[in-house]
């Protein structure tokens, strides 16, 4: 069945520095791959996108990978900033199918 | 820029109540999705709607509703609610069936007691 999946919960990074959040994901049969941020009380954002037939994207600040080969995907964030506190989810989209999977969310917190 | 608009923000109800969620997409969006997220827990996908019709079906417990009308505002009506019921409600809206190009809204927080 499909699921998306995230290797750590939680994730503390010191201001400045570069996080990196992963995903692991199972339905080979997806077509996009989104970051979502979610801060406490809101929606989930959109951060940036990656289609299946690409391995790498870049907006501004952040990057993300995807290697179809170990079905995995992550999100990189330069010069993190407390701003950039917040969940962080990944999620599929299946061409066909009229939604999103996501997977478990990541609580990125940025130490002074 | 518009967003999607849900309303009510907040709505406590008590076990075995009705509650009526409401969703109003981005103007010119057809499409709307319906997500529930448990406590920290990932939002989990309801039902979605394209022009009107139901487009796609997740794992909405039968004691769920939803529509679209002809404005494209959806609603989402809940009955017999349960404690498990808990959780934020997230709608988001796309044009034309392009789930990856979805805004979501603020969500509304909905309390069984």
């Amino acid at each position: 069945g499909e699921s998306v999946g995230l290797h750590l919960p939680t994730l503390s990074v010191q201001e400045g520095d570069n996080s990196i959040i992963n995903c692991a994901y199972s339905n080979s049969a997806s077509d996009y791959f989104i970051w979502y941020k979610q801060e406490s009380g809101k929606g989930p954002q959109f951060i940036i996108d990656i289609r299946s037939n690409m391995d790498k994207r870049q907006g501004q600040r952040v990057t993300v990978l995807l290697n179809k080969t170990v079905k995995h995907l992550s999100l990189q964030i330069a010069a993190t900033q407390p701003g950039d506190s917040a969940v962080y989810f990944c999620a599929e989209a299946i061409q066909g199918a009229q939604k999103l999977v996501f997977g478990q969310g990541t609580r990125l917190t940025i130490n002074p | 820029a518009a967003g999607v608009i849900q309303s009510p923000r907040h709505l406590i109800k008590e076990k075995r109540e009705t509650a009526t969620l409401k969703c109003y997409p981005i103007p010119r969006h057809d499409t709307v999705y319906w997500y529930q997220q448990g406590p920290g827990q990932d939002p989990q996908f309801l039902i979605s709607f394209y022009e009107k019709m139901q487009s796609d079906k997740g794992s909405i417990p039968d004691r769920f509703s939803a529509q679209q009308f002809s404005d494209y505002h959806s609603e989402l009506n809940m009955s017999s609610l349960e404690l498990g019921d808990s959780a934020l409600y997230f709608c988001a809206s796309s044009l034309s069936l392009l789930p990856s190009e979805a805004f979501f809204g603020q969500g509304t927080r909905l309390t069984v007691v």
